[in-house]
């Protein structure tokens, strides 16, 4: 079974600096996606961005980017001139591709990283 | 249009009563989740659908029962409510194949 751990249960960044959320997971497949979620206190699952494990390049949306070290198996968000609306708890999450499970494709997550935004 | 809808979005209860929460996804998709958040904000699947069959169900209570009537409702019926199921629970849909997956916005629900 796929496992994915945050090391950070805090972290702070000031306004309109640049901060990175750590996420290391564990698996046997070499075909999957990994995923960033935000949830603000709105309670909402907000998909931040999403890496499909094939591909070499790191994905990019505007001030979010991921650094995928696959060998690592480490994934890790960096966000970008910080805005008080990234106030959240953010989550890693893993989801096997159909060709890697051919069952069970549930979304396992980390145990999230709650992200503050001083002014 | 509201693509995964879950209702109620709030529950208070007592103990040992039984109640429903209804999930409703207008997307096409063909597979259906319920998750646990507990208080310390840990997501855990719950169960999953993939057209109306039962393809995941982890270690939950017998009291916990999924129903699926058709591909786009999935609801979860407890039995004798206890204080530790005061958690959110969030439903979800995505396709078989494919990485999306949709969040509806989750039911708060509170014991007593």
């Amino acid at each position: 079974a796929q496992t994915v751990t945050q090391s950070q249960p805090e972290m702070s960044v000031q306004e309109a600096e640049t901060v990175t959320l750590s996420c290391t997971y564990d698996t046997s497949e070499s075909d999957y996606y990994l995923f960033w979620y935000k949830q603000p206190p709105s309670r909402q699952m907000i998909l931040v961005i999403r890496q499909e494990a094939y591909k070499q390049q790191n994905a990019t949306e505007n001030r979010f980017s991921v650094n995928f070290q696959k060998a690592a198996k480490s994934f890790s968000l960096k966000i970008s001139d910080s805005q008080l609306g990234d106030a959240a708890m953010y989550f890693c999450a893993y989801r096997s591709t159909f060709f890697s499970s051919g069952s069970a494709r549930q979304l396992t997550f980390g145990s999230g990283t709650q992200l503050t935004v001083l002014p | 249009d509201t693509a995964v809808s879950q209702t109620p979005k709030y529950l208070v209860t007592q103990m040992g009563n039984d109640k429903s929460i209804k999930c409703e996804q207008n997307l096409g998709h063909d597979t259906m989740y319920w998750y646990k958040q507990d208080s310390k904000k840990f997501l855990k699947i719950m169960f999953s659908y993939n057209n109306k069959e039962l393809i995941i169900n982890e270690t939950v209570p017998n009291r916990f029962s999924p129903k699926s009537p058709d591909k786009a409702h999935l609801n979860l019926h407890i039995n004798s409510l206890e204080l530790g199921d005061s958690a959110v629970y969030f439903c979800a849909s995505s396709q078989w194949v494919g990485y999306g997956y949709t969040f509806g916005s989750g039911t708060r629900l509170t014991v007593v």
